[in-house]
């Protein structure tokens, strides 16, 4: 089966530590993006990333970093620099040039 | 500057009756627009997509949406609600400028409830 997976599914840190998210897809995807859910607020991106070893900010990059090695990886860092970083993270991916996105299933982080 | 306003950010129908979520548009350039449901602590799955072809677009479920662009409107609609469509819903737009890749603009969701 075809399809984005995050890992893992709930995450908890303490304040002041890293965290890194995992998101693989098998679709043979070049682009893949990160966004941020809050609630009211939509999604907002954070990094994208159309082809391998290249990525640009998103709107809200502050506090966040991300890493392109493998056209099916597209992992995700929070720092201890994100001031608010309890959020639900979607992690998605689309054909090069493509309109619309596949979604994955999302992480749930909470600091603690 | 390009936007995407839901205008609604809670909807509640009783089942069976009929389904409008609202979406309306800004954007100097001929838009893409999609919407997406999302089930509570899920990823956020495609419903439907308009993409510059026939303006009535069917998607999956049974909702569709027409595309009028006098209005710059995207309203999505189902004739008769059901209990599973309980969800949120995200009205999107992709914007192509100069031929660079258009990132997804998205409206702040609509929470559709069904009461029985």
């Amino acid at each position: 089966d075809g399809g984005i997976t995050q890992s893992p599914k709930y995450l908890f840190r303490k304040e002041g530590q890293n965290v890194t998210l995992s998101c693989e897809q098998n679709l043979n995807h070049d682009a893949m993006y990160w966004y941020r859910q809050d609630p009211g607020q939509g999604l907002r991106l954070i990094y994208y990333s159309q082809i391998v070893n290249d990525f640009q900010k998103g709107d809200i990059a502050e506090g966040y970093s991300v890493s392109r090695e493998k056209k099916e990886s597209f992992p995700l860092t929070v720092t201890s620099a994100q001031k608010n970083p309890t959020a639900f993270y979607l992690c998605a991916s689309s054909t090069k040039g493509g309109l619309w996105q596949f979604f994955g299933p999302g992480t749930r982080l909470t600091v603690l | 500057a390009q936007s995407v306003t839901q205008l609604d950010s809670h909807v509640s129908v009783s089942e069976g009756t009929p389904v409008l979520l609202r979406c309306n548009y800004s954007s100097s350039y001929s838009p893409s627009l999609f919407w997406y449901v999302q089930h509570p602590n899920k990823g956020l799955q495609l419903l439907l997509k308009y993409t510059s072809a026939a303006t009535l677009v069917k998607g999956i479920n049974g909702f569709e949406a027409e595309f009028k662009k006098s209005e710059t409107s995207f309203h999505l609609t189902k004739p008769s609600a059901h209990m599973s469509d309980a969800a949120e819903y995200f009205c999107v737009v992709s914007f192509r400028e100069g031929g660079s890749q258009g990132n997804l603009i998205f409206g702040k969701g609509t929470k559709l409830s069904v009461k029985p």
